[in-house]
């Protein structure tokens, strides 16, 4: 059974580039969320995604976007690059919400570098 | 705003001492989370405590949730190098998995 995917592992852009970071959630999930991990620090909610809707949003700007596909695989796109972006990016899947299922997997992460 | 703030950001200890983790947050919550990180790598899900007087144990660390204190605690017994790690507490005031609210971490260092 395979856990959270993401891809790329890494990634180097330069300012006022887009990326796209991938996730694709554990078999039987249904919801993914996105958090930014800025060295040193906690995560940071960005965004919630299911079915193929954005469910609830961190404080980010617009810049940062997203996407669930019908599969429940999700994209999270960053645009006009900055420096400040440069980060570790995880995605998380869980059950469909409000089954009181509580259970939250993380993926292994995209690193992010912005030069 | 809801805010959790955890306690000591760095530890640095002995093997074989005991030391508690503190993890304060600032909005009523059933559900708190507790993770483990490794430099570089991704989190590791450790206790999930859903109620409150909520206790988990699982080797040599033991969660607990006191939801009218708004506190839950990570205690370390005896501890060993393999639990140096980064660990976090993190609330779910929606208990949707969304908007979870993460601690700054515990940096913790066991040494020989």
């Amino acid at each position: 059974d395979a856990g959270v995917t993401q891809s790329p592992t890494h990634l180097i852009k330069t300012r006022g580039q887009q990326v796209t970071l991938r996730c694709s959630p554990k078999s039987g999930h249904d919801t993914v969320s996105w958090y930014q991990q800025a060295l040193g620090q906690g995560p940071q909610f960005i965004f919630q995604y299911y079915e193929e809707e954005e469910r609830q949003r961190g404080n980010f700007p617009d810049r940062f976007s997203g996407h669930q596909f019908p599969n429940y695989s999700s994209e999270l796109n960053v645009n006009a690059l900055l420096l400040g972006d440069s980060a570790l990016y995880l995605c998380a899947s869980s059950p469909t919400p409000g089954q009181e299922k509580y259970e939250q997997y993380f993926g292994p992460g995209t690193r992010l570098t912005v030069t | 705003e809801l805010k959790v703030e955890q306690n000591p950001l760095f530890l640095s200890m002995q093997e074989g001492k005991n030391y508690t983790i503190y993890c304060n947050y600032s909005t009523t919550s059933d559900r708190l989370y507790w993770y483990r990180q490794d430099p570089g790598k991704s989190l590791e899900s450790l206790f999930v405590l859903l109620s409150n007087g909520a206790v988990k144990q699982e080797g040599r660390l033991m969660a607990s949730l006191d939801t009218k204190a708004r506190l839950s605690t990570l205690h370390i017994t005896a501890a060993v190098h393999d639990l140096s790690a980064t660990y976090f507490c993190a609330v779910d005031p929606g208990y949707n998995n969304n908007d979870m609210r993460f601690g700054a971490g515990t940096r913790l260092t066991v040494k020989p």
